[in-house]
């Protein structure tokens, strides 16, 4: 059965707070994805990996960085955590063969301070 | 650009009636279209997908028939359950690697 998983469910953090949110999937997929999710607004991306070491922004990255140095984890990293970022992570996965089929983890409901 | 339009919600239905969600897309050339649906604690999971004009996705009793006439790909379900309490996102893709999503709708069935 297909799997992505997020490293936590629910983190609190203080504003200026360096934040990482990690994602492993488990079926080798060359695509990794972040969304934050936000009522009113649907899902943003906000950084997406098409290959080890390989990184494109998406529609909101400001404030965020990305690392994938495994083809089966893809971070994201809050430099310095604002109250603004506060929200719903979402990472999913997808192969380049089937790129439009994203497989989703349970996300992580982050709250910054 | 790209991006999609869908009915906002949230929508409240009795068990077994019938649903509808509306969803209007702009794209350049030729998208792909799907619905995905997030039950409540998880992430998102593909509920259906339409590749080209006039395909029907369906699943789970669910349909959606892409139109290009009015670029649309309503969603709907002739009976609901009250496990089919979620929320529900229109979403799109040309072809690269990104989807673009709706805003979701949130439905709640009554018993």
């Amino acid at each position: 059965d297909v799997k992505v998983t997020q490293s936590s469910r629910y983190l609190v953090k203080r504003t200026g707070e360096k934040v990482f949110l990690e994602c492993v999937q488990d079926m080798d997929h060359e695509n990794m994805f972040w969304y934050r999710q936000d009522p009113g607004l649907g899902l943003r991306l906000i950084y997406f990996s098409y290959d080890v070491k390989m990184k494109e922004k998406g529609d909101i990255p400001e404030g965020y960085s990305v690392s994938r140095e495994k083809k089966e984890r893809f971070s994201l990293i809050l430099e310095s955590a604002s109250t603004n970022q506060t929200s719903m992570y979402l990472c999913a996965s997808s192969s380049t063969a089937l790129k439009e089929t994203q497989y989703f983890g349970p996300g992580t409901r982050l709250l910054v301070l | 650009g790209n991006s999609v339009t869908q009915m906002e919600g949230p929508v409240t239905l009795s068990e077994e009636a019938f649903l509808t969600i509306n969803c209007t897309y702009t794209a350049t050339g030729y998208p792909s279209l799907f619905w995905y649906v997030q039950y409540p604690g998880e992430g998102l999971q593909l509920l259906l997908k339409a590749t080209k004009a006039d395909d029907k996705g369906s699943n789970k009793g669910f349909e959606a028939t892409y139109r290009k006439e009015t670029t649309s790909f309503h969603l709907e379900k002739g009976s609901v359950q009250v496990s089919d309490s979620a929320v529900y996102f229109c979403a799109l893709s040309t072809g690269a690697n990104n989807l673009f999503f709706g805003t979701g709708t949130r439905l709640t069935v009554i018993p």
